[in-house]
């Protein structure tokens, strides 16, 4: 079945920056989104339409595209930044949303 | 600024249906989509479905024959009714707004509720 791949963590030390990548056949023709979720807590929305940051977002967060990847970089990674991140997009035929497994950012 | 809050029974016995509600504070319910989203437990979150608040439906083929989500404009409100549920059905289940570009055939979720964690277990 068609799913967004993701790797599973990602470590990075305080000030370094962060990438995480989502992969998928159809990326190239669909927009995709990024989602923070700390422990306990609801996700967050922190880049649409492949690289547009919605308000209250730090510059820090950026996104990016290239085929059929899409990256998530974090720029200058805080403690604060220590998170499960989800990359969503839709399916191959565009029918419905699909999310990616989500990627554990640990700060070392 | 648009908020939303799930309800509903936090234990649902196997085989029963599992009914939410999520209502809708700050902001009309007319006009967007509105979309269920669930999380087991240590795992990733799952699309269930959404909804115009005219009432057109959209939902995730692999739940499609058990879920109804249904919408009450006169409340600013919309509910999931998931059936014959089974243990594989805990989970955590946000209520979301839909952003949707029909033209570039997109969606998306913002702002989120909080989350309820329902659990089925007799």
């Amino acid at each position: 079945s068609y799913e967004l791949t993701q790797p599973p963590s990602v470590s990075v030390s305080p000030g370094q920056t962060a990438r995480i990548t989502c992969s998928a056949d159809a990326l190239p023709k669909q927009y995709a989104y990024w989602y923070q979720q700390k422990p306990g807590q609801a996700p967050v929305l922190v880049i649409y339409k492949d690289s547009e940051r919605p308000s209250g977002i730090p510059e820090r967060f950026s996104g990016s595209s290239s085929g059929t990847t899409v990256t998530l970089t974090i720029s200058g990674v805080q403690a604060e930044d220590e998170a499960d991140y989800y990359c969503q997009s839709a399916d191959s035929s565009g029918t419905y949303p699909l999310f990616g497994g989500g990627t554990k950012l640990t700060v070392l | 600024q648009v908020q939303l809050q799930e309800s509903g029974p936090g234990l649902v016995k196997p085989s029963e249906t599992l009914s939410l509600t999520c209502t809708v504070s700050g902001g009309s319910i007319s006009s967007y989509y509105w979309s269920w989203i669930r999380q087991p437990p240590g795992k990733g979150l799952e699309w269930i479905g959404y909804i115009y608040y005219s009432g057109s439906t959209n939902y995730n083929p692999s739940l499609k024959s058990r879920v109804t989500i249904s919408v009450d404009t006169s409340k600013n409100q919309f509910s999931l009714k998931l059936s014959s549920v089974t243990a594989a059905d805990t989970a955590v289940y946000y209520c979301a707004r839909v952003r949707y570009i029909a033209a570039a055939g997109t969606w998306w979720f913002d702002p989120w509720g909080q989350g309820t964690l329902v659990t089925v277990s007799s």
